[in-house]
């Protein structure tokens, strides 16, 4: 299916442990976001790609590591997963034009982390 | 400060209710101003987005910019139980690719 999808859409792990979150869009947008979002924060950037091999830090880049071998694939990865981590989790991805204002935003990934 | 404020509410109406939602910003930079909707355990999607100053009409849904007082509002009127949903305001400065995003506002609309 056209789209964006985020796989698992939940995940329960404990304090330690590694952590991969999918992402997969089939527009070929060249940019592609992952946000968290949490009560009182709203959504906040965590790493962003501007195209394949291209990425770089958001807002709370921390704990966090992302890699974009293929144009439609994002994957994120929390290296040892820690209690603050535990969100809700966000894909998104937008076209290259003049302005890109709109984003296309997955279904996200409900994680908690024990 | 944030470059973003955004009451997180929550908002209750009756059914009928004009509501009106508001965020300020610190960046003048700001040129693109959009409202996402999100329902309960959805990705946010965009709704309406203005270009600059002024107003935007779509249906029941105003969008209104006042880049002096750097404010902006979506308003929306005969609102309707399907529209309670957190609603994001986000911004964007021309020819750039990330958006800012506010804390967003949980509106309930009683039927």
């Amino acid at each position: 299916d056209a789209g964006i999808t985020q796989s698992p859409r939940y995940k329960i792990t404990e304090t330690g442990r590694q952590v991969t979150l999918m992402c997969h869009q089939t527009w070929s947008h060249s940019y592609m976001f992952w946000y968290r979002q949490d009560l009182g924060h709203g959504l906040r950037l965590i790493y962003y790609s501007a195209a394949a091999d291209i990425t770089d830090k958001g807002e709370v880049p921390d704990g966090y590591v992302v890699s974009r071998s293929k144009t439609e694939n994002f994957p994120l990865t929390l290296e040892s997963a820690t209690r603050s981590q535990t969100s809700v989790y966000f894909c998104a991805s937008s076209k290259r034009t003049e302005s890109s204002y709109e984003q296309y935003f997955g279904p996200g990934t409900r994680l908690t982390v024990t | 400060q944030k470059e973003v404020e955004q009451d997180p509410g929550p908002l209750s109406v009756p059914e009928g209710a004009i509501v009106s939602l508001n965020c300020t910003y610190s960046n003048s930079a700001f040129q693109y101003f959009m409202w996402y909707r999100q329902y309960s355990r959805k990705g946010p999607e965009l709704l309406m987005y203005t270009y600059s100053s002024g107003n935007k009409e779509d249906g029941r849904f105003t969008a209104q910019v006042d880049k002096s007082s750097k404010y902006i509002s979506l308003f929306i009127r005969d609102s309707q139980p399907s529209d309670s949903a957190t609603y994001l305001c986000a911004m964007l400065e021309t020819g750039g690719f990330k958006t800012i995003f506010g804390a967003g506002t949980r509106l309930f609309v009683k039927a």
